[in-house]
């Protein structure tokens, strides 16, 4: 089945730095790739997803890109902020239909 | 996208007892799943809501201790059975607007077995 790969597990930017999490994954059948964030005490958000057909998709500080070649995608961050805390999610929809998530990124915005 | 509520927000419960957590959506949607999150990990998904249909549960979750009702398009009820300490978790519904459309998640349910 599929399986998604999450990197890095925890990462510390400074305040106003970028911050990029990488994940890969084994279908090459996956078309469609959300990412999540998860602030404490609370259900995973969607922030940005990308279909198959798009090399990258941006909103605001947030992007995403994908290689599909590679079988690998990113969330990149800009001007990080204290409120960018939290766990991040990846995920893609495997063959049968089913989303599979990422083990999560701790991201820490240091001051 | 669609607003999802969940009850209650958190329980702590004793052991041997059992729970039932209620999804609702402010509009009518095709899939309704629930999932368990325990503390620092990822999402696990225990079982998909069929409405007026058995649910479809994955492997290593049964019928017996998730029981899942999914009486219309709006709403679907995750009940733990007989807890133990190892249920202790968050519990999350999440719903597709459209199959194979963007997934959207509750806020979750606090679950504490002691």
């Amino acid at each position: 089945g599929e399986n998604v790969e999450q990197h890095p597990s925890t990462l510390s930017v400074q305040e106003g730095d970028s911050a990029v999490i990488k994940c890969t994954y084994s279908d090459s059948a996956s078309n469609y790739f959300p990412w999540y964030k998860q602030e404490l005490g609370k259900g995973p958000q969607l922030i940005i997803d990308i279909r198959s057909n798009v090399g990258e998709k941006k909103d605001q500080r947030i992007a995403v890109t994908l290689n599909k070649t590679a079988k690998h995608f990113s969330l990149h961050i800009t001007e990080t902020q204290p409120e960018d805390s939290a766990v991040y999610f990846c995920a893609c929809w495997g063959r049968d239909d089913k989303i599979i998530f990422g083990k999560g990124t701790r991201l820490h915005i240091l001051p | 996208s669609a607003v999802i509520s969940q009850k209650p927000s958190r329980d702590i419960c004793q052991r041997g007892t059992s729970l039932t957590i209620q999804c609702q959506v402010d509009s009518q949607v095709t899939m309704m799943f629930w999932y368990r999150q325990q503390p620092g990990q990822s999402l696990t998904l225990i079982a998909t809501a069929n409405q007026g249909s058995e649910a479809t549960y994955e492997s290593g979750f049964v019928i017996d201790k998730f029981p899942i009702s999914r009486p219309n398009l709006t709403f679907s009820t995750l009940t733990v059975s007989n807890m133990s300490p190892e249920d202790s978790s968050i519990y999350l519904c999440s719903v597709e607007v459209a199959v194979g459309e963007t997934q959207y998640f509750g806020p979750g349910t606090r679950l504490l077995v002691l």
